[in-house]
């Protein structure tokens, strides 16, 4: 079974600042992930596929990188509405799978 | 505009069964993979069960293989979890999501419904 370790779990940050959350997965998977975005009592919303691949309509400030074992969501410029739980997935193996996520909140 | 909307859920005793349903909107529904995921209250997020577009392929996680049975319904847009022998540890917001193509990879939801609340309690 494939393993996904995001960390930070918690993330502490400012409107206007650049941050990075980490996924790490525990075998090879390519650039076979994707980036999600949750807000309390939302539905996740699909923000980047294909590890570097901005879903239509995510604002330019999110960006994706990676590649194997070793990815990266950053965003440039903190925005009040950023402050969320960010989730990565695999989809290189059945089944697909989740990381535990990473909450963005307001310092 | 795509939409996903879920109902279905309630509160049920253990060992009970539900059926959850999910009416697509927006999109040429018989066009696309359809999955179930879950989530328990605070917790994260697991896969369910997928689809295909035209029903013949069809996954499981395996904590629900055998309780559970996935289907649709081309005609009527829409996606269904029938769920049985319901247990404490299935008790989670069940999401209908929509997969981005009509295969069942790439599995990546690139839609979600805003989820219908299953509490299984005695």
């Amino acid at each position: 079974a494939i393993w996904m370790t995001q960390s930070p779990t918690l993330l502490s940050a400012s409107t206007g600042d650049r941050v990075s959350i980490s996924c790490r997965v525990s075998q090879g998977i390519s650039t076979y992930l994707a980036w999600y975005q949750q807000k309390p009592g939302k539905a996740p919303e699909l923000l980047i596929y294909g590890a570097s691949t901005l879903q239509s309509g995510v604002p330019s400030r999110f960006s994706g990188s990676g590649s194997v074992k070793d990815f990266t969501l950053t965003i440039s410029r903190l925005q009040s509405e950023d402050f969320a739980t960010y989730y990565c997935q695999q989809y290189y193996t059945f089944p697909p799978v989740f990381g535990q996520g990473t909450k963005l909140q307001i310092k | 505009e795509v939409q996903l909307v879920e109902s279905g859920g309630v509160v049920v005793q253990p060992g009970g069964s539900l059926r959850l349903s999910c009416a697509a909107s927006g999109f040429t529904f018989d066009d696309y993979a359809m999955h179930w995921v879950r989530q328990a209250p605070g917790k994260g997020l697991e896969w369910v069960s997928l689809i295909s577009r035209d029903g013949y392929s069809i996954y499981y996680t395996d904590s629900v293989k055998g309780r559970f049975t996935i289907s649709r319904d081309n005609s009527e847009d829409s996606l269904y979890l029938q769920m049985n022998s319901l247990r404490t540890d299935d008790t989670a917001f069940y999401y209908c999501a929509k997969g981005p193509t009509g295969n069942y990879f790439p599995y990546y939801f690139d839609y979600w419904g805003p989820g219908t609340l299953v509490t299984v309690s005695s």
